[in-house]
């Protein structure tokens, strides 16, 4: 079946253009995780949905991003005014509800690049 | 808040066996997950043990839990050349959320 889907696989834009990123989960799965990873690091955490709950925001690293989930569907990561140190691989991963949601899938990817 | 450390580089010798360790602080860990990367590519989960195991084995991989020193390691017996990568610790609290350590490089010597 299908997996975790996110457009564009690419994107290159000018600092200061605000840019969306698209992430289509595994149809069924309630949660919904945003990861940043800059080259040669590792994952970090930006936002987590899990069905109705309130997203955990925590890792958002400024308020230029923003993230939208529609019921448990798709997602939509915003970041305003980019700058270059946003330039990274985003990554977003879903997974079943509850006990039955053990593993996460995880999408190819959207590689941001600020120049 | 959660943080998970990771020693950054591990080398060995094609045959031996390598152990990657992981420290994290989140108590409520519930799962807590082996990931790997290869160079231009996306994440592969490896394994993972429940919080209330202290041991798992998988062929070649063997996981250690120590939950009251937030301690977990993977053992991979017999470290083949296709091996080499990078390995990420990712324990996931109560709430669901998963953090991932920095990541260890694991390079295999011929």
């Amino acid at each position: 079946g299908a997996g975790v889907s996110q457009s564009p696989s690419n994107k290159v834009t000018e600092k200061g253009k605000d840019v969306e990123l698209r992430c289509d989960p595994i149809s069924g799965h309630t949660a919904l995780y945003w990861y940043r990873q800059r080259l040669g690091q590792g994952l970090e955490f930006l936002i987590y949905f899990q069905g109705n709950s309130a997203p955990d925001k925590s890792g958002l690293p400024s308020d230029r991003f923003s993230a939208e989930r529609t019921g448990e569907s798709v997602s939509t990561l915003t970041i305003q005014r980019t700058q270059q140190e946003d330039s990274a691989v985003y990554l977003c991963a879903s997974s079943e509800p509850g006990l039955a949601g053990v593993k996460l899938y995880f999408g190819p990817g959207t590689r941001l690049t600020v120049l | 808040g959660e943080d998970v450390e990771q020693s950054l580089f591990l080398s060995v010798r094609e045959g031996d066996s390598s152990v990657i360790n992981c420290t994290y602080t989140d108590s409520s860990s519930t799962y807590l997950y082996w990931y790997k990367q290869e160079p231009g590519a996306g994440l592969q989960l490896l394994t993972y043990i429940f919080s209330n195991m202290d041991m798992k084995q998988d062929q070649r991989l063997t996981v250690l839990l120590n939950k009251k020193d937030k301690h977990l390691s993977l053992r991979i017996a017999d470290t083949q050349t296709g091996d080499s990568a990078i390995y990420f610790c990712a324990p996931r609290g109560n709430t669901g959320k998963l953090i991932f350590g920095q990541g260890t490089t694991l390079q295999v010597k011929p």
